[in-house]
C-alpha cells in the first residue's frame, strides 16, 4: 500500500533553535498534505493543510509565522517549528492525500516526537 | 465545521469477546466520508476501516464492522473476537472536502 515516510522520527532541540520536520509520499504523488499535532493521551489537531505549489492553509489559533510549511513538490512537504520553546513539545504526524482530493485515502507518517529543551 | 464525538474514554473487552466503539459526528455535508483509526504504542495510524456516507451498506473488513447509522449520524465500530493485538487507541474521524476531523479517542484493553 501507500507509504508516507517522515523525518526524524525524534529530535531533541534547544529552546529559540529551529526544527524542520518532513514528510514524503514515497509512492504517489499528493497535491494535498495534512499536517497534525497531538498531545499525549489526546487526539490528533489538525494545524494545516499543505497545498502543492501554493500556501498552506492554517487552523485558526496555529500561527503561521511559528509553524512554516512549505510543500514545493508533489512528495514532499515541509513543517519547520521556528525558534521552537518548550511548550512546542508534542507529536507531529503529517498525512497525505493518496486519492488525489475528495475521499480521504490519507496515509499517515510515522510520527515525529520533538522535544524543546 | 464537522465535529466527532467519542464518548467512551476507556473500554475494555475480554480476549475472543465482542466490543463496540461509539462514535457520533456531525457535518452539514452531504457528501463525506468516515473512518476508524488504530494507534497503537508506536503511534502509527493505521486505518481500520472506511465508509462512504451515500452507501447505505455497513462496511466489513474481516473481524472489524461498522454499524452506521445516517440520519443519527452515529458511526460505530464493533470488533469481533477480540485479540490481544486490537488493544490501542481508536479514533473515529470525518472526512470531506479535504478536511479530516477526529473524534477525541478510545482506549481499547482487551484481557487476556
Amino acid at each position: 500500500g501507500a507509504v508516507v515516510s517522515q523525518h526524524p522520527s525524534r529530535v531533541i532541540c534547544k529552546s529559540g533553535t529551529s526544527v524542520k520536520i518532513e514528510c514524503r509520499s514515497l509512492d504517489f504523488q499528493a497535491t494535498t498534505m495534512f499536517w497534525y499535532r497531538q498531545f499525549p493521551k489526546q487526539s490528533l489537531m489538525l494545524m494545516a493543510t499543505s497545498n502543492e505549489g501554493s500556501k498552506a492553509t492554517y487552523e485558526q489559533g496555529v500561527e503561521k509565522d511559528k509553524f512554516l510549511i512549505n510543500h514545493a513538490s508533489l512528495t514532499l512537504s515541509t513543517l519547520t517549528v521556528t525558534s521552537a520553546h518548550p511548550e512546542d513539545s508534542s507529536f507531529y504526524i503529517c498525512s497525505a492525500d493518496h486519492s488525489g482530493g475528495g475521499s480521504g485515502e490519507l496515509f499517515f507518517g510515522e510520527g515525529s516526537r520533538l522535544t524543546v529543551l | 465545521a464537522q465535529t466527532v464525538t467519542q464518548s467512551q474514554p476507556e473500554m475494555s473487552v475480554q480476549e475472543a469477546e465482542t466490543v463496540t466503539l461509539s462514535c457520533t459526528y456531525d457535518t452539514s455535508e452531504s457528501d463525506y466520508y468516515l473512518f476508524w483509526y488504530k494507534q497503537p504504542p508506536s503511534r502509527q495510524m493505521i486505518l481500520v476501516i472506511r465508509q462512504e456516507a451515500y452507501k447505505q451498506q455497513n462496511a466489513t473488513e474481516n473481524r472489524f464492522s461498522v454499524n452506521f447509522q445516517k440520519a443519527a449520524k452515529s458511526f460505530s465500530l464493533k470488533i469481533s473476537d477480540s485479540q490481544l493485538g486490537d488493544a490501542a487507541m481508536y479514533f473515529c474521524a470525518s472526512y470531506n472536502n479535504n478536511d479530516m476531523r477526529f473524534g477525541a479517542g478510545t482506549r481499547l484493553t482487551v484481557k487476556p
